[in-house]
């Protein structure tokens, strides 16, 4: 799986978009961007996911660039409750793990009144 | 409702002792997985399975043990020979369709006094 790098956290203020960038330069052709959110002492939720196309959905869109070595999560008017881990993982959709996903460390998204 | 249960939420076991934590789906899901989080870190891959009776060893499978008699029912093991078990479990499914999206649980913190 590509390797991703994602800032530790970012502070975005409520109403405002959050932009959550996310670097892959290593991501191969048939690599999904995946995006999960963990709040505080739950499970992680998944959020949304695109190959090359950007990708929007009821929680969230993305935007991947068109040589695919970054994307943006951006959720388009932060509430207090978006204050979460995001997560960007990199994989293929089938593997010998089967499907696991690798979570890093995300970053921890925090939303200011 | 559909979903994922964990139980219970907060677990205490003195050192030496083994624990067994509950996944219980009704999503009829067909792949089943068991991360473990650290404070501040990352999921890190226990153990999965794609379907019933059988199951493999994920990243730290050491000092884990699975079984996998029921599609809906996932339980780990937590045995005296895993060195750290104090951490949060956390429980996941995955329909068997190709699509990468985990429902995660809603984990147990496990806590060896």
């Amino acid at each position: 799986d590509a390797k991703t790098t994602q800032p530790p956290s970012m502070d975005c203020a409520e109403g405002r978009a959050a932009n959550l960038p996310c670097n892959h330069s290593t991501i191969s052709g048939n690599e999904y961007v995946y995006w999960y959110r963990q709040i505080h002492s739950q499970g992680p939720q998944y959020i949304i996911h695109g190959l090359k196309n950007n990708e929007t959905n009821e929680m969230a869109s993305l935007i991947i660039t068109e040589d695919r070595k970054s994307s943006t999560l951006i959720l388009p008017h932060a509430t207090l409750r978006d204050t979460a881990v995001y997560y960007c993982i990199v994989r293929v959709p089938s593997s010998n793990s089967g499907y696991a996903l690798n979570f890093g460390k995300g970053t921890s998204l925090l939303v200011t009144p | 409702d559909g979903g994922i249960t964990q139980s219970p939420k907060y677990l205490f076991r003195k050192e030496g002792q083994n624990v067994t934590l509950s996944c219980e789906q009704n999503l009829n899901h067909d792949a089943m997985y068991w991360y473990r989080q650290d404070p501040g870190q990352g999921l890190r891959l226990i153990y999965y399975s794609q379907i019933v009776n059988d199951f493999q060893k994920g990243d730290i499978a050491e000092g884990y043990s699975v079984s996998r008699e029921k599609k809906e029912s996932f339980p780990l093991t937590v045995t005296s020979a895993q060195k750290n078990p104090t951490a949060f479990y956390l429980c996941a499914s995955r329909t068997g369709t190709g699509r990468n999206e985990q429902f995660f649980g809603p984990g147990t913190r496990l806590t060896v006094l």
